[in-house]
């Protein structure tokens, strides 16, 4: 079952805060966060492991909160170069499985 | 390194014709997955190999879509009588196939199908 994002889309102003929420009614052993462009291949940000970890990447950090199988991205002092969808893909808790079972997407406008 | 390479970058057919889409993963990378991505949402699970076997092909929609990895390293997705709902962007991933918590998959550009 897919995971649910939201917000569904945010415009921003350079320098403003963001937080996009994933939410699964599946027990998740991963959940992978990429960014895409319009017509770009979805590039790799972070992944938080099962175990309720936070991890950090520049001014983008994540967090997974295991009890609500859920994983919120945090952008903070946007810059333009943030502009773009961004998925969570999660793994779910089933042994042998690998596939990234995708949101829908939070689009992220970003304007100077 | 180079990165996942998928050809073509697009693909225009007609109703009911057969195309194949390549994807060429990271050097020495074991996993191999392939997603379809329709416009405004995220990608959709098809097929994955660890090597040159497909360990998961649940997400096949049906006996039309095919994947090999003959050799453990290109694969190639074919897709039989072409239908309009096939159109989509077809992606391929890898992985260092390690199987453990922290294996990252990573993306190419894309294989954009247009069915007409």
């Amino acid at each position: 079952q897919q995971p649910v994002q939201s917000p569904q889309a945010v415009i921003l102003r350079e320098g403003e805060d963001a937080v996009i929420n994933c939410s699964s009614s599946k027990a998740l052993y991963s959940v992978h966060w990429y960014r895409q462009k319009h017509g770009e291949a979805p590039v790799f940000l972070m992944i938080l492991l099962k175990g309720g970890e936070q991890k950090g990447h520049e001014k983008i950090s994540a967090s997974f909160n295991e009890k609500k199988q859920q994983s919120s991205l945090y952008l903070t002092a946007s810059q333009l170069s943030y502009s773009g969808t961004y998925f969570c893909g999660t793994r779910p808790l089933i042994q042998g499985a690998q596939k990234l079972v995708f949101g829908q997407g939070t689009r992220l406008t970003i304007n100077p | 390194g180079a990165g996942v390479s998928q050809t073509p970058s697009n693909k225009v057919t007609e109703k009911g014709k057969y195309v194949e889409l390549r994807c060429d993963p990271i050097s020495g990378h074991t996993a191999l997955y392939w997603y379809r991505q329709s416009l405004g949402q995220g990608p959709e699970f098809l097929i994955y190999f660890q090597g040159t076997g497909a360990a998961d092909d649940s997400g096949l929609p049906n006996d039309r879509f095919f994947a090999v990895r003959p050799e453990g390293s290109v694969s190639t997705l074919k897709i039989q009588r072409t239908e309009r709902g096939d159109s989509a962007v077809y992606l391929c991933a890898s992985s260092p196939g390690s199987g453990g918590r922290t294996d990252t998959q990573y993306f190419g550009p894309g294989t954009r199908l247009t069915v007409l």
